[in-house]
C-alpha cells in the first residue's frame, strides 16, 4: 500500500459528460502529480501541484483541469468526454518536488 | 516528442534467465533515471534508480547499467522468476535544478515462465 488513495476505482460514462476524479496524497506529502495510463502511449504527465500551486503542466488537454486544495487533497476533472478518454488515470505524491514518486492504483475510466 | 525511448515493448523469459530492458534518452540535462515496476490493477512503485554520476547500480537481483555518452541505460534482472513478470517503466526527470516531472518510456510487458 503507497498511501496514495484514489477514488473512484473504476467509472463508466458516456461521451460530452464530465466526471471527477479524487486523490489524497500520503501523509506530509506536498507534491501530487497526475498520469494518464493508456495502452499506446504509457503513462503520460498531466499535471503536477505542490502545496496548492500548480507547478508544471504536460500534455494535459483544455478539457481536463486540476487543483490542490488546502488539505493537499486533489482533483482531476474531464469535461466533454471522448471515447479517446478512456483510461486509467494516476495520481502520485511525493514529499519533495522530485525523487520518489508513490502511485495510487488508478482510477480506470469508460467512456462509452 | 517522446523524450524517453524503451524498448522492447514485450519480453518473455525462462525462469532463471537475465531480462535486460533498454532505454534511451534524448535530453542531457535529465540527472535522475529511475525504474518503475507494475503489477496488474496496481500503481507503478519505484524498483531501483540511478544518478550520471555513476555507471552502475545494484540492488538485489535488479543492477542499473548507465551510459552517459550514448544517453541509454539499461535494467538487468538477474536470475529472474515469475514473480518479476510485470511492467516495467524507465524514467527520466531534472532532479537537481529544473526539477521536473518524471518522463515515463512507454513500458516493457515482462512474463518470466517456469
Amino acid at each position: 500500500d503507497s498511501g496514495v488513495t484514489q477514488t473512484p476505482k473504476h467509472l463508466i460514462t458516456a461521451t460530452g459528460q464530465r466526471v471527477t476524479l479524487r486523490c489524497s496524497p500520503r501523509s506530509g506529502d506536498l507534491s501530487v502529480y497526475w498520469y494518464q495510463q493508456s495502452l499506446d502511449q504509457g503513462l503520460q504527465f498531466l499535471i503536477q501541484y505542490y502545496n496548492g500551486e500548480e507547478r508544471a503542466k504536460g500534455n494535459i488537454l483544455e478539457r481536463f483541469s486540476a487543483q490542490q486544495f488546502p488539505d493537499l487533497h486533489s482533483e482531476l476533472n474531464l469535461s466533454s468526454l471522448e471515447l479517446g478518454d478512456s483510461a486509467l488515470y494516476f495520481c502520485a505524491s511525493s514529499v519533495v518536488l522530485t525523487g520518489e514518486l508513490f502511485f495510487g492504483e488508478g482510477s480506470r475510466l469508460t467512456v462509452l | 516528442q517522446q523524450q524517453v525511448k524503451q524498448s522492447p515493448q514485450s519480453l518473455i523469459v525462462q525462469k532463471g534467465g537475465i531480462p535486460i530492458i533498454n532505454c534511451a534518452y534524448e535530453n542531457t540535462a535529465f540527472d535522475y533515471f529511475p525504474w518503475y515496476q507494475q503489477f496488474p490493477g496496481k500503481g507503478p512503485a519505484l524498483l531501483i534508480a540511478i544518478r550520471p554520476d555513476v555507471s552502475e547500480k545494484k540492488e538485489g537481483r535488479f543492477t542499473i547499467s548507465f551510459n552517459k555518452s550514448a544517453k541509454q541505460f539499461s535494467l538487468h534482472i538477474m536470475d529472474s522468476q515469475p514473480g518479476d513478470s510485470a511492467t516495467y517503466f524507465c524514467a527520466a526527470s531534472i532532479g537537481n535544478s529544473g526539477n521536473t516531472p518524471l518522463v515515463f518510456g512507454k513500458g516493457t510487458r515482462l512474463s518470466v515462465i517456469a
